[in-house]
């Protein structure tokens, strides 16, 4: 059965610090993956996505994440976190054999300290 | 803004009650999921639309139901609800039915008294 682990429950960087968010998915097929982030009382927004090519992704608000299938994983990435960063994220697979169902993460949550 | 409209925006009922959620999909997309988050549960997916006709169930209780209506607009139906429903409710929609991002609406919240 398809799942996602996010390992990491709570993050907490500084400003202007490196930031790396874990993901391991597994899926007996060729997975397509996302990246959410959720802010506080808000719906979720994409960050970017996976399907097929050049492993390394880039997204918006400058975060990248690379596809490991050695590894099953598809870590998030931002070289310099800023204040606003600070969200719950959310890596997701989605599963194309029944419909498009995706399986999420329970979410990592950040904190970024000024 | 994701384009995905849901109403209303909070919703505060009682234990035993029905209600209906609604979302409207972006302009052009085909397929609507209704998902639900709650704090032990975490982000679940309910059912999934195409085009009018359900196209995948995931873990839907008996009680909740859902239609996806001629203009795509898509309801969820709650119904007898527990405390345990309380929850945030997200649609979300796609351009088809596989291989493609969701958007995600502002969700639903729910809170059962």
């Amino acid at each position: 059965a398809q799942s996602v682990t996010q390992p990491d429950i709570h993050i907490t960087v500084s400003e202007g610090a490196s930031l790396e968010l874990r993901c391991n998915y597994s899926y007996g097929a060729t997975p397509y993956l996302f990246w959410y982030v959720q802010s506080p009382g808000q719906g979720l927004q994409l960050l970017l996505k996976y399907f097929s090519g050049d492993t390394l992704v880039q997204g918006i608000k400058g975060f990248e994440a690379e596809f490991k299938r050695s590894q099953s994983s598809f870590n998030l990435r931002k070289p310099s976190v800023h204040w606003s960063d600070a969200a719950e994220y959310f890596c997701a697979v989605g599963a194309s054999n029944t419909g498009n169902q995706f399986y999420f993460g329970t979410g990592t949550s950040l904190t970024v300290i000024p | 803004d994701s384009g995905v409209t849901q109403t209303p925006k909070h919703l505060i009922t009682a234990t035993g009650q029905r209600v209906t959620l609604r979302c409207s999909p972006r302009s052009g997309d085909l397929s609507v999921y209704w998902y639900q988050q709650s704090l032990d549960q975490g982000l679940q997916f309910l059912i999934q639309y195409y085009n009018g006709e359900e196209r995948a169930k995931g873990n839907i209780l008996e009680r909740f139901s859902a239609q996806q209506f001629p203009d795509l607009h898509s309801e969820l139906n709650l119904s007898s609800l527990e405390l345990g429903d309380s929850a945030l409710y997200f649609c979300a929609s796609s351009v088809d039915s596989d291989y493609n991002e969701q958007f995600f609406g502002p969700g639903t919240r729910l809170t059962v008294l």
